[in-house]
């Protein structure tokens, strides 16, 4: 069955460093989102990503959040300069172009700590 | 803004029913759907309603009512592989995006 799958799963970096956090959505999906969750909390939307352009971004998604599709395959979010609060798990997600459910596929998410 | 409401945690005994409410204040609506998190892993789909009346699938079944603003998740013949966090979610987007807007989800405890 196919899946999101997400790099790495596991990502420790000091506090002002960029991260890349990657994806591989299914391969047939044609929408591309980012989630976050802090510990213990609800997730909470960053960006939605369609035709190679940012359709949707929240409040969460600043300057200093950024999402490129450079290939066919792979999806990334990078954070240009890690602050403390950016400490949490981030899932990527795709979904269909059409179909009546909406269903968004999460992949098994990237811890990051910053320290 | 946008606000989904739902209990934080329940109880329930295998084998028994539970109802998981969910109400919610958004600026834009075009769906409601159920997410199922176990503890470390990612949201998995459940269910989704589009329009008023219960979805079922097999053991979960989803029920909408736009007017009241209101949905539920109920999940029949629990089974301990079914404590986990359950999470509302509103599509709140029209077409070009179909971001989810999550609550804060509810606790499910199944017990012997």
């Amino acid at each position: 069955e196919p899946e999101v799958t997400q790099t790495p799963s596991h990502q420790v970096t000091q506090m002002g460093q960029e991260v890349i956090l990657r994806c591989v959505p299914i391969s047939n999906h044609l929408y591309f989102y980012w989630y976050r969750q802090i510990l213990g909390q609800k997730v909470e939307f960053l960006v939605s990503f369609y035709n190679n352009e940012i359709s949707e971004k929240s409040e969460i998604f600043d300057d200093q959040f950024s999402v490129e599709r450079p290939d066919g395959s792979n999806f990334t979010l990078k954070i240009r300069s890690t602050k403390l609060e950016d400490s949490a798990m981030y899932f990527c997600a795709s979904s269909e172009a059409s179909g009546s459910s909406f269903e968004q596929f999460f992949g098994p998410g990237t811890r990051l700590t910053v320290l | 803004g946008q606000s989904l409401e739902q209990p934080s945690e329940v109880t329930a005994v295998e084998g028994a029913i539970v109802q998981i409410n969910c109400t919610y204040q958004t600026s834009g609506f075009y769906g409601l759907s159920w997410y199922q998190q176990h503890d470390g892993g990612a949201p998995t789909f459940l269910s989704y309603n589009g329009l008023d009346g219960l979805e079922e699938t097999g053991r979960f079944s989803s029920f909408l009512s736009r007017s009241d603003s209101y949905g539920y998740l109920l999940l029949q013949e629990l089974q301990m592989k079914d404590s986990a966090s359950y999470f509302c979610a509103v599509r709140d987007s029209g077409a070009g995006s179909y971001q989810l807007t999550f609550g804060k989800g509810t606790k499910l405890s199944v017990i012997p």
